[in-house]
């Protein structure tokens, strides 16, 4: 079965801090991994995804199979960045594609 | 353009009553999913539908839900007889093509289903 573990309900930094949210993966085949962001009063939005290898906003996240992790990181945080961050996983069920979300981890970024 | 569109956007329900959700998905999108996202967790996922085809409801937590997508455009969920357990927001997704584990997927406002 596929799983997506976001540790972190809450993380709380400083404008310019770095800022890294936890996503870890369990699946046994090769995944195709995500990252949707909800910012307040919006709806929920693709941020990026590890096969473009693209950076949004100034995030980036790296594929690491060995550890079976896909964090998502900036190193200055601004407060526009605060917001509800969703890592997400599509594997293969049958045929086709069931795609399984974390719980998510709220960020939020003081002035 | 218009994105993906859900009615009604709350919708407050007795204990055994039957609601409809509708999703207007963004016009010439292959691919339709619903999921359900209870307080404090993320969407997960309920059925699929490529065109009007159903291709997968794995998801659907018991007979008393179903979905429909007849001319593979508005998609209805139904819940019957609902119960408080489902009391959630229910999201529906679109995308342009039908490779979903790597297709972009454009998410609607949700609709707050409460069960009293």
């Amino acid at each position: 079965a596929q799983r997506v573990t976001q540790p972190e309900k809450l993380l709380s930094v400083f404008k310019g801090a770095p800022v890294e949210l936890k996503c870890n993966y369990s699946y046994s085949g090769s995944p195709e991994l995500f990252w949707y962001v909800q910012y307040s009063r919006q709806r929920l939005q693709l941020l990026l995804r590890h096969i473009s290898r693209e950076s949004i906003k100034g995030f980036t996240a790296d594929l690491n199979k060995g550890e079976t992790s896909f964090h998502l990181k900036k190193p200055f945080a601004q407060e526009e960045d605060s917001a509800m961050y969703y890592c997400a996983l599509s594997g293969t069920s049958g045929g086709s594609y069931i795609p399984t979300f974390g719980r998510g981890t709220s960020l939020i970024v003081h002035p | 353009g218009a994105g993906v569109s859900q009615s009604p956007r709350y919708k407050v329900a007795k204990r055994g009553q039957d609601v409809a959700l509708r999703c207007d998905p963004i016009s010439g999108h292959v691919s339709l999913f619903w999921y359900q996202q209870a307080l404090g967790q993320g969407p997960e996922f309920l059925t699929y539908f490529q065109n009007e085809a159903q291709l997968d409801k794995s998801g659907l937590p018991s007979d008393r839900f179903f979905a429909e997508r007849p001319e593979g455009s508005v998609s209805t969920l139904k819940i019957q007889r609902t119960q408080q357990e489902d009391s959630a927001v229910y999201l529906c997704a679109s995308s342009l093509e039908t490779g979903i584990g790597t297709d972009t997927q454009y998410f609607g406002p949700g609709t707050r289903l409460t069960v009293l």
